[in-house]
């Protein structure tokens, strides 16, 4: 099936500090999302990247989708302790159900004050 | 506020007996999804509805069964859980397009415990 492989796994910034999570697909992607989930909480829809080439912004974030929609970043700029999570890329293969997403592995972030 | 409850949000099974986890939505999304989420990794999907028709994924195990009984509700059932099957159960639902995704909303959770 569809592998969306996520990196890093972890990372540790200082508060103010920028922070980058990465996605990549070996095959085509439909689309891609973002979600970001506390700790013990659930995953919350944070945007959608539809077009190659496409950028996003939302206040301190800034989502990519690369031209050959195969990859996906997601940079916070300026970190702050709210930040703190886990963040996911999902995507929708362009060949599978527009149903199914198919999860990153995730980068926890750990934002130090 | 429209949105997607489960219940209960703790639930402790001895292995083998049976467990049925519920989910229900306010959202009136026609699409309704059951992940499992284990400590540290990604929610896998573990199958979905588009209304009543039923979609598993290739993977899930067959002690891993659901029912959607009408738009609102959708249960998940395990028949004999497991050790391994200890996990963040996740609900979630979206609107559907058939060539275009849309967000998925998520439940807060249920956190199964096998005993």
């Amino acid at each position: 099936g569809q592998q969306v492989m996520q990196i890093p796994q972890y990372q540790h910034v200082q508060e103010g500090e920028d922070f980058t999570t990465y996605c990549n697909s070996s095959t085509t992607l439909s689309n891609i999302q973002w979600y970001k989930q506390r700790p013990g909480g659930h995953p919350v829809f944070l945007i959608q990247l539809v077009k190659s080439g496409e950028v996003k912004k939302q206040k301190r974030l800034t989502f990519q989708f690369g031209e050959a929609k195969k990859n996906s970043s997601l940079h916070i700029t300026a970190t702050q302790t709210t930040d703190v999570g886990t963040y996911f890329c999902a995507a929708t293969s362009s060949s599978g159900s527009a149903r199914q997403l198919t999860f990153g592995s995730g980068t926890q972030l750990t934002v130090l004050p | 506020d429209a949105m997607v409850i489960q219940n209960p949000r703790y639930q402790v099974t001895q292995f083998g007996k049976p467990v049925t986890l519920s989910c229900s939505q306010t959202l009136n999304h026609n699409v309704m999804y059951w992940y499992q989420q284990k400590s540290s990794q990604a929610p896998k999907l573990l199958f979905h509805y588009y209304d009543k028709d039923f979609n598993n994924e290739a993977d899930t195990p067959d002690n891993f069964q659901s029912r959607r009984p009408n738009t609102s509700f959708c249960f998940l059932d395990i028949r004999s859980p497991g050790l391994g099957d200890a996990a963040m159960y996740l609900c979630a639902t979206s609107r559907d397009h058939t060539a275009y995704s849309y967000e998925q909303y998520f439940g807060p959770g249920t956190r199964l415990t096998v005993t």
